[in-house]
């Protein structure tokens, strides 16, 4: 089955700098690569996805890029607003698979 | 539209005690529907997912089961609770196995 795997896995950033955060997967077929936030005690919720016949999308201040020959994808966040602090999840899928795996999450915290 | 509602949204149980966590979906049809666990602190673990009535797929051999009575809805039980089964447990819906997979509002656990 399908692994991915996160970094960082916490990561502080000051008000109005980036944040960056990669994920690695290992099943070739996936194609479906999308990246949910979840602020404190409430419940994953969807921000961006991509797939494979893209290599990068934006919306507004987040952007994801995607690597397939490296099997990799990246969560991109620039000026970064308190209301940016969460855990952030990515997670890939092959298209004949009912299973999202998903990363261990990344804890953002932006400093004011 | 679609939504998804699970209950009872918090509870405290004894150890040894039964449980079930109840969650529907309104406004689609044969949804693929998930169970997932999350630890305090900690990622996204799949429990159980279904692809149609009466179809159970189990990712954790555990204490606990999950049943699909209806086409929307989907039933997590334990017959008797461990301290271990603590935890944010979090419903989910996608449609035909593509695409985004949509939380409920989640079901915070504690058991003494």
């Amino acid at each position: 089955g399908e692994n991915v795997e996160q970094h960082p896995s916490t990561l502080s950033v000051q008000e109005g700098d980036s944040a960056v955060i990669k994920c690695t997967y290992s099943d070739s077929a996936s194609n479906y690569f999308p990246w949910y936030k979840q602020e404190l005690g409430k419940r994953p919720q969807l921000i961006i996805d991509i797939r494979s016949n893209v290599g990068e999308k934006k919306d507004q201040r987040i952007a994801v890029t995607l690597n397939k020959t490296a099997k990799h994808f990246s969560l991109h966040i620039t000026e970064t607003q308190p209301e940016d602090s969460a855990v952030y999840f990515c997670a890939a899928t092959p298209s004949n698979d009912y299973k999202l795996s998903f990363g261990a999450g990344t804890t953002v915290t932006v400093r004011a | 539209s679609q939504t998804i509602h699970q209950w009872p949204a918090t509870l405290v149980q004894p150890v040894g005690s039964p449980l079930s966590l109840e969650c529907t979906v309104e406004g689609t049809s044969n949804p693929n529907l998930y169970w997932y666990r999350q630890a305090a602190g900690r990622g996204l673990q799949l429990l159980f997912y279904s692809v149609g009535i009466g179809q159970i797929s189990s990712e954790v051999p555990q204490n606990l089961s999950a049943s699909r009575p209806q086409d929307r809805q989907f039933i997590l039980s334990s017959k008797k609770l461990l301290l271990s089964d603590s935890g944010f447990y979090l419903c989910a819906w996608r449609r035909n196995g593509i695409g985004e997979l949509f939380f409920g509002e989640g079901s915070r656990l504690t058991v003494l």
